[in-house]
């Protein structure tokens, strides 16, 4: 069975600081590997993805993840943190059968200082 | 034009009491879902349904029914409602062939609150 672990369910950076945000993930099979977003009283929003591929993916808002087959691992960075992006940021897996059984992480919420 | 749109976005009600959820897209997807929210974040699917069709249901209990009258609507009606039940409940769509781009569209939840 698929599961995530994002460890820090609460992360505070500094205005301008690096993000990141801690993913680990365990799958029988190689996986798909998502993050999304939430900001407040909103539905989710995907950033980014890990299909096959390059190992490092860009997304929206300037984020990057590195899918790291070693440490099973697939953490989220920003180089320098925005006020906008304060929300709740969840990572998912799949393990390639469709989306459908996309399992989510319990969520790390970023919050950012002025 | 909001593309996943659900109804209502508030929902307060008694314990023992049934409701719906109503779910929309316009994006014309095939598969729609419904996940359920806790208090804790926590995020894990209940329902999907590809043209109509049941494809999985994650050991709901079965006071949980949705129904899909045609691949545009997703409705979840809710039965003998208990206080566990209070979360919030996303409505979320994916194209066809999604296999490989993984997108949930999420409408912007349903907060249901049992009294």
């Amino acid at each position: 069975a698929q599961s995530v672990t994002q460890l820090g369910s609460h992360v505070s950076v500094s205005e301008g600081a690096l993000v990141l945000l801690r993913c680990n993930y365990s799958s029988s099979v190689p996986p798909y590997l998502f993050w999304y977003v939430q900001y407040p009283n909103q539905g989710l929003q995907l950033l980014l993805k890990y299909t096959t591929g390059a190992t490092l993916v860009k997304g929206i808002n300037g984020f990057e993840a590195e899918f790291k087959k070693s440490e099973t691992s697939f953490h989220l960075t920003k180089p320098s943190a925005h006020m906008s992006d304060a929300a709740e940021y969840f990572c998912a897996v799949s393990e390639g059968f469709g989306n459908e059984k996309l399992t989510f992480g319990t969520g790390t919420r970023l919050t950012i200082i002025p | 034009d909001t593309a996943v749109s659900q109804t209502p976005k508030y929902l307060v009600t008694q314990m023992g009491n049934d409701k719906s959820i109503k779910c929309e897209q316009n994006l014309g997807h095939d598969t729609m879902y419904w996940y359920k929210q806790d208090s804790k974040k926590f995020l894990k699917i209940m329902f999907s349904y590809n043209n109509k069709e049941l494809i999985i249901n994650e050991t709901v209990p079965n006071r949980f029914s949705p129904k899909s009258p045609d691949k545009a609507h997703l409705n979840l009606h809710i039965n003998s409602l208990e206080l566990g039940d209070s979360a919030v409940y996303f409505c979320a769509s994916s194209p066809p062939g999604s296999l490989q781009t993984g997108e949930l569209f999420f409408g912007e939840g349903s907060r249901l609150t049992v009294l």
